[in-house]
């Protein structure tokens, strides 16, 4: 196992279009979570799932975000009509969580969003 | 207030210091991730405590769960440990502090 990887590494893309990101985490992981970067800031919330159940969703992802993990395995990003201001690196992580007890967290290397 | 404050914001040390950096929050939670980010770099995870202390290698981090505070330490600082360090704890999602971002000088 690579570890979590992530594709595209970097997006560019006119606004308006939609933009979707991909995230394979760690075999076994059913925990998996998406983050959004900006430059110089640390990152912030946008939504977990536990197996394919989506368990929260952040406040900041507008109508436009909509992620998905349909067989609790690989998980999908979905940007539709996107602005400048989503520009930032989207990042995925994954644990293995047992009730109580949960596991160290992988990151991957991120998709780099840029809004034109 | 952030749920998550992080302390210093920057740091500039010389080598073979003995860095530390803190990490207060305000909210229960069933662990704290400390965080490396080198610049244009991927996110590695370094440590995860719930409550006591872990070292490794030359980093070690502390947590008080009672006085909901941690702190990572690293001894014999050199210029390689120069990097962006997130502390992040965990209910059911992450939430990150902003980030300590550390220069280590030759």
């Amino acid at each position: 196992d690579t570890g979590v990887s992530q594709d595209p590494r970097h997006k560019i893309t006119k606004r308006g279009q939609n933009v979707t990101f991909r995230c394979d985490p760690i075999s076994e992981h059913n925990r998996l979570y998406w983050y959004r970067q900006t430059l110089g800031q640390g990152p912030e919330f946008l939504t977990y799932f536990q197996n394919e159940a989506q368990l929260e969703k952040s406040r900041l992802l507008s109508d436009r975000f909509s992620a998905e993990r349909p067989k609790g395995s690989f998980s999908t990003l979905e940007i539709q009509r996107t602005e400048q201001g989503d520009s930032a690196m989207y990042l995925c992580a994954s644990s293995f969580n047992r009730g109580l007890n949960t596991g160290e967290l992988f990151f991957g290397e991120g998709s780099r969003l840029t809004v034109l | 207030k952030n749920e998550v404050e992080q302390s210093p914001q920057n740091l500039t040390a010389q080598e073979g210091e003995f860095i530390t950096i803190n990490c207060s929050y305000s909210v229960g939670i069933s662990a704290l991730h400390w965080l490396q980010q080198h610049p244009g770099g991927g996110i590695v995870s370094l440590f995860m405590l719930s409550s006591g202390k872990k070292k490794h290698g030359r980093l070690i981090a502390t947590i008080n769960i009672q006085e909901k505070h941690s702190s990572l330490h690293i001894t014999a600082s050199h210029p390689r440990d120069s990097a962006v360090y997130i502390c992040a704890v965990l209910r059911n999602m992450l939430t990150f502090g902003g980030g300590t971002r550390l220069m280590v000088k030759p």
